[in-house]
């Protein structure tokens, strides 16, 4: 049984520009989540996917945006990058219904690096 | 809001030696959970220990236990005879109980280096 999978690993983009982060959940998962990790920091939650709506978001600017599609994978797109956005971004899934979420399993990340 | 605090941003161990890791969290909810995730290289977070807040037993995994001080909003975690293997980043995380998926709130972590 295959994990929750992220691609890519490693990006590197150039600030202004525009990317996609994909996330693959565990299989019988149907709950998407996002954190983005900086350096030397504990992740940030940035939103969650559940039935293809985004149903929580933290603190983060409308830059960032999602995705899920129906077979619930999930996609993370970043807007007009900025040097600050530097940072590993985790993916991370969950079965909804009753008080499940504490069961969360995450993917490897992708490293982002904007130059 | 939720604050986790971490204050020990490094620590080392020899090997077979016990560490204990501190965690202190700010919260005004009365029903929640507390979780210590492991970081290693691989950059995946892999789930160490969980906790119910209405639980007054501390609990274990095998190597692993915490202390948990509800009243003290102290949550610490305790790893004996530590292993090679053992060599991580270490981060506490909160989470709201309730119905529904709510959001963790991490720690800035504790990186723990076991010495042979």
């Amino acid at each position: 049984d295959a994990g929750v999978t992220q691609s890519p690993t490693h990006l590197i983009k150039t600030r202004g520009q525009q990317v996609t982060l994909r996330c693959s959940p565990k299989s019988g998962h149907d709950t998407v989540s996002w954190y983005q990790q900086a350096l030397g920091q504990g992740p940030q939650f940035i939103f969650q996917y559940y039935e293809e709506e985004e149903r929580q978001r933290g603190n983060f600017p409308d830059r960032f945006s999602g995705h899920q599609f129906p077979n619930y994978s999930s996609e993370l797109n970043v807007n007009a990058l900025l040097l600050g956005d530097s940072a590993l971004y985790l993916c991370a899934s969950s079965l909804s219904g009753g008080f499940t979420n504490e069961k969360l399993f995450f993917g490897s990340g992708t490293q982002l690096s904007v130059l | 809001a939720q604050t986790v605090t971490q204050s020990q941003p490094e620590m080392s161990v020899q090997e077979a030696e016990t560490v204990t890791l501190s965690c202190t969290y700010d919260t005004s909810e009365n029903n929640y959970y507390l979780f210590w995730y492991k970081q290693p290289p691989s950059r995946q977070m892999i789930l160490v220990i969980r906790q119910e807040a209405y639980k007054q037993q501390n609990a274990t995994e095998n190597r692993f236990s915490v202390n948990f001080q509800k009243a003290a909003k102290s949550f610490s975690l305790k790893i004996s005879d530590s292993q090679l293997g053992d060599t991580a980043m270490y981060f506490c995380a909160f989470m709201k109980r309730d119905s529904g998926n709510t959001p963790l709130v991490f720690g800035k972590g504790t990186r723990l280096s076991v010495i042979a």
